[in-house]
Parts: structure tokens; C-alpha cells; sequence
């Protein structure tokens, strides 16, 4: 079955530095979907991508689906402290939404 | 608006005994899904509803139960908890495929 991997499972970032998170699916997918989840919340939907090659902006983020459509990346510039929290991928497989084990982001001030 | 509302919010079983998860959505949503979320696990799939009246299992559906009551409402039921059942469980629901999917705000299950 379809399987989505997440790297780094951790990332230290010090405020103000770049960082990036990927996402790999051990199959093609429809569309792939970014969420962010803060300390003790629950995961809130950030951005959906789906033609291949796809590239998103959202102020400092970027969302990239890979040309194959089976790889996605986020990359946070300029972090904040409000960028702490984990952030999930998801993919699409015939209506079965399934995620990555996230990327838990710490920022140092 | 309410979106997804889930109840309760924290639980403490005892091994054994059993109890339903509830979940309803208010925005005339046709999936609707269930997850467990753990330390390093990511978000767990255990079993979705793609629509009314259907069900399907995810990744981990042993040991769960559930019901797709109406287009509103989707149960989870553990019919025997044990330990290894210590989650936080979230229920999620989707307009339609490839669409964003909205969270409730999760069950903090204990199971002693």
C-alpha cells in the first residue's frame, strides 16, 4: 500500500535561518497536502498541490510537488518562533488521506 | 460554525473496558476519517468513510469499531481497551476528495 516518508523527524533551527522538510511517497500521487500542527493543537491545512513541477508560495514558505508527483518539500525562510510546531504531509490515494510522521521544528530565539 | 467537533476530549480507561469516540460535522462533508496520533508516529489512519452508509480500514484498524451513522456523524469504538490504545485520536472530515481536510480537536485517551 501506499506509504509516505517524512525527513528530518526533527529540526533545530535558530531564528532568522532556513530550513527545508521532504516528503516521499512510495507511490504516485493524485495531489499531496501540506499541514501544520501547533503544541497541543490539532493539524490545520496549510496548502494542497497537484500538477507536477507544482510550486507554491505562502510569505515565507515554499511548497514544491515533485515532476514525478511521488516527492514534495516545504522550505521555511527566515524562521520564526511562530513557525515552531510540526508539519505533516499528506497524500491522496483514492480517497484514503494518509500522512507523513511529520517534521517536529524547534526554534531557537 | 462548529466545523468538527469530537467528545470527549480526555478519557481514562481502565484495561477492558470499552467506549465510543464521537464525531460530528456540520459542513454536509462526505468522508470522514479517524486517526491516532503518537510520539514519532505521525498520524495513523485507522478507518474512513468515503461517504455515507460505507467504511473502509486504514492502517491500524485492529482492536477499533466503527459506524457512519449519517452524513454527520462517525463513532469510533473500542470494544476492549488495552495499554497499547494510549492516543490522541482525531477525527477529520473531507467536502471531497482532493480537498483540504478539517480536524476536531482531538481525544486524549488514557488506558490504565
Amino acid at each position: 500500500g501506499q506509504q509516505v516518508m517524512q525527513i528530518p523527524q526533527y529540526q533545530h533551527v535558530q531564528e532568522g535561518e532556513d530550513f527545508t522538510t521532504y516528503c516521499n511517497s512510495s507511490t504516485t500521487l493524485s495531489n499531496i497536502q501540506w499541514y501544520k500542527q501547533r503544541p497541543g493543537g490539532h493539524p490545520v491545512f496549510l496548502i494542497q498541490l497537484v500538477k507536477s513541477g507544482e510550486v507554491k508560495k505562502q510569505k515565507r514558505l515554499t511548497f514544491q510537488f515533485g515532476e514525478a508527483k511521488k516527492n514534495s518539500s516545504l522550505h521555511i525562510t527566515a524562521t520564526q518562533t511562530t513557525d515552531v510546531g510540526t508539519y505533516f504531509c499528506a497524500g491522496d490515494s483514492w480517497g484514503k488521506l494518509q500522512f507523513g510522521a511529520g517534521t517536529q521544528v524547534v526554534v531557537t530565539p | 460554525n462548529a466545523g468538527v467537533t469530537q467528545t470527549p476530549k480526555f478519557q481514562v480507561l481502565k484495561t477492558g473496558q470499552s467506549m465510543t469516540l464521537q464525531c460530528a460535522q456540520d459542513m454536509n462533508h462526505n468522508s470522514m476519517y479517524w486517526y491516532r496520533q503518537d510520539p514519532g508516529m505521525g498520524l495513523r489512519l485507522i478507518y474512513y468513510s468515503a461517504s455515507e452508509g460505507t467504511t473502509d480500514k486504514g492502517e491500524v484498524p485492529n482492536g477499533y469499531n466503527v459506524s457512519r451513522l449519517n452524513k454527520r456523524e462517525f463513532s469510533l469504538r473500542l470494544e476492549s481497551a488495552a495499554p497499547s490504545q494510549t492516543s490522541v485520536y482525531f477525527c477529520a472530515s473531507i467536502r471531497a476528495s482532493a480537498i483540504e481536510a478539517f480536524f476536531g480537536q482531538g481525544t486524549r485517551l488514557t488506558v490504565v
